[in-house]
């Protein structure tokens, strides 16, 4: 069982209001990730971390923003929710990678819906 | 342009059949292919990971088989159970990047039914 925690796991919010998804893990991970996924379809990257104070953008655009103050914490802020943030978004956490061969760990997810 | 390709998209099975799905892949260069398993409003779980000189590789009931040269995957589960009731997910990764990149298939959802 993976040590990777997201809160809430339920969310429905008003359009224009602002919300933090919260990620922790305790594996003392270097990377994390944030994922968007749609019913039904991939995964997409949308925000990525290589370590303390280290954020880049995935591949799927994304108006959410993140940080990385704190190895175990990587938060997604949304400054202003719109129905088109309606999806599901997974945290996940991986070590230091080799070439490409790593593990990747996720968490349970958070549901978004605006209204 | 990198992809992964899952069939079927659903499929329905009785508990104790067997069943077997199919991926197929463009990535280049290829790195490694994952299978994984994600529950109903839960994050995926990683079932198997191949690099390109294993064909096979086994978690319990569950079976991977790579084929490098074709660019073919297939998960085969044996004897089902009603937990096996989730979508599968292929997931490759390539060596073009220092992040690993991933890149997902849409998954193909199984239910198992009593």
């Amino acid at each position: 069982e993976a040590d990777i925690y997201q809160t809430p796991r339920y969310l429905v919010i008003g359009t224009g209001k602002k919300i933090t998804l919260e990620c922790s893990q305790t594996m003392g991970h270097d990377k994390m990730y944030w994922y968007q996924q749609d019913p039904g379809m991939e995964l997409h990257l949308i925000h990525y971390s290589y370590g303390v104070n280290s954020t880049e953008k995935g591949d799927l655009s994304s108006e959410s923003t993140v940080s990385r103050i704190r190895t175990e914490h990587f938060p997604l802020t949304l400054e202003s929710a719109r129905p088109s943030h309606t999806s599901q978004y997974l945290c996940a956490s991986s070590e230091q990678d080799l070439g490409g061969f790593y593990e990747q760990y996720f968490g349970p997810g958070t549901r978004l819906t605006v209204t | 342009k990198n992809q992964v390709e899952q069939s079927p998209q659903s499929l329905i099975i009785l508990e104790g059949k067997n069943c077997t799905l199919q991926c197929n892949y463009t990535v280049s260069p290829f790195s490694n292919l994952r299978w994984y398993k994600q529950d109903t409003g839960r994050g995926p779980v990683s079932l198997t990971i191949m690099t390109f000189s294993e064909n096979t590789k086994s978690n319990g009931r569950y079976t991977a088989t790579l084929d490098a040269d074709t660019k073919q995957s297939s998960l085969h589960i044996t004897a089902s159970q009603l937990s096996d009731s989730a979508s599968y997910i292929c997931v490759v990764s390539d060596r073009g990047s220092t992040l690993g990149r991933l890149y997902f298939g849409r998954g193909t959802q199984l239910t198992v039914w009593p």
